[in-house]
């Protein structure tokens, strides 16, 4: 079955420790998403990939990195320099030819 | 600049109508999206309008005015299980979706 999933659904982090996001997508898309969501509020982009080994910073990019080194991985590094990284993340993929947005599952973030 | 906006929370009734209402700003427009999201899940897809005017899907209905940048979800025949946030969204003239907040909607018996 083809889809997009998500690693793991729920992570503990203890202050000041990075953590990383895995995103898998098995339906052959170019384009990739990270977003975050807050309770009570929206997506916002956090890192956007077209390609692989290519990668451009959204409208909250500060905190966090990414790599593309394949097309079906995208995976998101949350660091020690995010100030507040408590919050739901949902990685999402995108066709070429289509401009529907895929969601996985997310992972719902927690630092202790 | 961008801006989206809907309200924040609606409540109906089992077996009601229900609009969800959306308003947008933008300096290019490239369509608009409605999503569906169940607390804890994966946003998932409902609509998509490019161009003006009624799309109707089953029980889900989405209407576009780009001259008056707004769009509106409806929902006939509600069930318990439409209890969601609905999403707003388009994209922006660099190619990036954009979201509203999201629009809570509970749906009592």
């Amino acid at each position: 079955d083809g889809g997009i999933t998500q690693s793991p659904k729920y992570l503990f982090r203890k202050e000041g420790q990075n953590v990383t996001l895995s995103c898998e997508q098995n339906l052959n898309h170019d384009a990739m998403y990270w977003y975050r969501q807050d309770p009570g509020q929206g997506l916002r982009l956090i890192y956007y990939s077209q390609i692989v080994n290519d990668f451009q910073k959204g409208d909250i990019a500060e905190g966090y990195s990414v790599s593309r080194e394949k097309k079906e991985s995208f995976p998101l590094t949350v660091t020690s320099a995010q100030k507040n990284p408590t919050a739901f993340y949902l990685c999402a993929s995108q066709s070429g030819g289509d401009n529907e947005q895929f969601f996985g599952p997310g992972t719902r973030l927690t630092v202790l | 600049g961008q801006n989206i906006d809907q309200p924040t929370e609606m409540t109906a009734t089992e077996g009601a109508i229900v609009q969800i209402n959306c308003t947008y700003q933008t300096s290019g427009f490239n369509g608009l999206f409605w999503y569906q999201q169940h607390a804890g899940e994966a946003p998932t897809f409902l609509s998509y309008n490019v161009l003006d005017g009624l799309e109707e899907k089953g029980r889900f209905s989405s209407f576009l005015s780009r001259s008056k940048g707004y769009s509106y979800l409806l929902l006939k025949e509600l069930q318990m299980k439409d209890s969601a946030s609905y999403l707003c969204a388009h994209y922006n003239q660099g190619g990036k979706l954009i979201f509203g907040q999201g629009t809570e909607l509970s749906v009592k018996p």
